[in-house]
């Protein structure tokens, strides 16, 4: 069964801080990873996957298939990225799009 | 950018009667799509997969002849709560794909009383 596992519940920073969300999972294939970001009344929202390899809003996750981490960074935070934000893990397969998320941790970046 | 939208926002009903959440695709056709449900201070969980045209595939554990899916066309899937009680109280959430990327409903909040 596949899991993901987000320690950290809540997470306090500073304005131009750097900040590092953590994220773990276990499956034993190639799984697709995702982070989510759901800011204050509004909807939940794709922040970035692992394939695209991509900088979004300052954000980077790197996947390190031997710790199996997938933790979401940002060298300098800002107060907009307050928010609550998931990690997710899709496997693939015929089982493409169903997501299984982590616990969540609410980020908040202080002036 | 894709949008999907979830009808009502908000629920309440009584213990025993049947409720129906949709979700619709509002500017793309998207024949898959799926159900979460979230508790209170908790993550999604995701329950079922809707499929256009054919059977739901329901998650381990979720009573498919309690929550009924509907997928009749490639914008709208709904969701029936039937003979709801107080511990189906919960938020729940859809979601499509276009693209390859899943975009959320803001999500139906269920109270039964």
């Amino acid at each position: 069964a596949q899991r993901v596992t987000q320690p950290e519940k809540l997470l306090s920073v500073f304005k131009g801080a750097p900040v590092e969300l953590k994220c773990n999972y276990s499956y034993s294939g190639s799984p697709e990873l995702f982070w989510y970001v759901q800011y204050s009344r509004q909807r939940l929202q794709l922040l970035l996957r692992h394939i695209s390899r991509e900088s979004i809003k300052g954000f980077t996750a790197d996947l390190n298939k031997g710790e199996t981490s997938f933790h979401l960074k940002k060298p300098f935070a800002q107060e907009e990225d307050s928010a609550m934000y998931y990690c997710a893990l899709s496997s693939g397969g015929t089982s493409y799009g169903k997501l299984t998320f982590g616990q969540g941790t609410i980020l908040t970046v202080h002036p | 950018g894709a949008v999907v939208s979830q009808h009502p926002s908000r629920v309440i009903c009584k213990s025993g009667t049947s409720v129906k959440i949709e979700c619709r695709s509002l500017d793309f056709q998207a024949t898959t799509m799926f159900w979460y449900r979230q508790f209170p201070k908790q993550s999604l969980m995701l329950m079922a997969t809707s499929n256009e045209g054919s059977k739901a595939t329901y998650e381990q554990g979720v009573e498919k002849d309690k929550f009924l899916i509907n997928h009749a066309s490639l914008t709208l899937s709904t969701l029936t709560v039937t003979s709801a009680h107080p511990e189906d109280s919960s938020f729940y959430i859809c979601s499509a794909i276009l693209l390859g990327t899943q975009y959320f409903g803001p999500g139906t909040r269920l109270t039964v009383l």
